[in-house]
This record gives structure tokens, sequence and C-alpha cells, in this order.
């Protein structure tokens, strides 16, 4: 299966900054790259899709990028509101799999 | 609107089944695609597996292989994810995903609100 590494595991951001979270995957998966945040007893929320597309209601200070193995996830003037984890998926080969999340934290 | 709802938490024994159900509403039930995520304590995100209603197939991770079940039952709009021979490691939270149109059956951009699932003596 295809393996997803995140780094860094902890990033420690001033609100206002801009956080950049990074994916790598272990074989290409194209584009097919998926991006959630999660918050404690909260579901996942779907932010961006292949691996570049905001998703329905995402604010433009969320952007993805990045092609075959290395992916990233930019937040920019951090609100206090996306303090969280965030995990990357790829949905390329079965099974999908996720990385094992970046804690976003207030710095 | 799509919306998905889970079935409530769960206490069970090491050894026996637990069986959540996620029921599915705002959308044409063909055109979801169902996938169960769990999360552990402290840890992150698993994949379970995931079941094609249109088609009636259901794929699951080799880990999970013979332990579960996914089925979905489209006169009830409702997904079910069974596990068998449970275990202490099995206590998370169990979370419905699904995929609702044409895109990737493996994008979420639906969820439920998860389900408790402990197992303890």
């Amino acid at each position: 299966e295809v393996v997803m590494t995140q780094f860094p595991a902890t990033l420690s951001v001033s609100p206002g900054e801009t956080a950049t979270l990074s994916c790598r995957a272990s074989q290409s998966v194209s584009r097919n790259v998926v991006w959630y945040q999660k918050k404690p007893g909260q579901a996942p929320r779907l932010l961006i899709s292949r691996a570049s597309t905001r998703a329905t209601g995402i604010p433009v200070r969320f952007s993805g990028s990045g092609s075959g193995t290395d992916f990233t996830l930019t937040i920019s003037s951090l609100q206090s509101e996306d303090f969280a984890v965030y995990y990357c998926q790829q949905c390329n080969n079965w099974p999908p799999t996720f990385g094992q999340g970046t804690r976003l934290e207030v710095k | 609107q799509v919306q998905l709802v889970q079935s409530g938490a769960e206490v069970k024994r090491p050894g026996s089944s637990v069986k959540v159900s996620c029921k599915a509403s705002g959308g044409i039930f063909s055109n979801y695609a169902f996938s169960w995520v769990r999360q552990a304590p402290g840890q992150g995100l698993e994949w379970m597996g995931a079941i094609i209603p249109l088609i009636n197939k259901a794929d699951y991770v080799q880990k999970f292989q013979g332990r579960l079940t996914i089925t979905a039952d489209e006169s009830t709009t409702t997904a079910y994810m069974e596990l068998s021979s449970l275990r202490s490691e099995d206590t998370a939270m169990y979370f419905c995903g699904a995929r609702y149109g044409s895109d990737n059956y493996y994008i979420l951009a639906f969820w439920g609100q998860g389900t408790q699932v402990t197992v303890s003596s």
C-alpha cells in the first residue's frame, strides 16, 4: 500500500502568519491527494481534493499544491479556528491511505 | 443537502461483534459511495473499507479482511459496518464518510458524526 508521510508532526505558528504542511507519498499518486482538517470531537472536514481544488465553502486562505509524490497544504493568515490536526490522504490506489497527521498549534 | 447520521455509542465485550449504521439523506442513494474510517484514542485516521451501492461492491483493507463486513440497504438509505471478533485495540471512534456524485469514490466530502465503540471486559 502507499505510505503517506507528513511533516512536521507538529507545527507552531502565530495567528496571522502562514503555515506550510508537507506530505510525501511512497510512490507516485498523480494528483490524487486530499487534505482534511480534524478537530477533537468532530468529524474530519474535507479541505482540498485533487491536490489543489478547494472543497465547497472552504476559505481561499487554504491552498494545496503538488503532484507525483510531494504535496503541500498552505494556510495563510491563520485564524484561531485553523489550529487543528491536518491529514493528507491518497485516493489513487486501493486502499486509500492517510498520513499520520500534522498538529498545527498556536505559537 | 447531503447528511449522514450514525447510530449511537456501543460498549462490547471482547470476542463479540458490533454493527454501526450510517443513514444518508438528501440525495439519490445510488450516487453515494460510503467508506468507514476509524480513529483510536490518540491515534490518526485509519481507512477500513468502502462500498459502492450502485454496483453492490465492497472492498476491505487487508488488515480487516475476515472480520469486517460493509453493506448498504437502498430501501432504508443506510450503510452498515459490522466488525467481529472485537478486541481492546478496536476501541475507537468510527466514522462513515461518503462521496456523493461523480467524483473519486474515496474523496470523502460528507461525514457522519462518529460512533464511539468501546471494547472492554
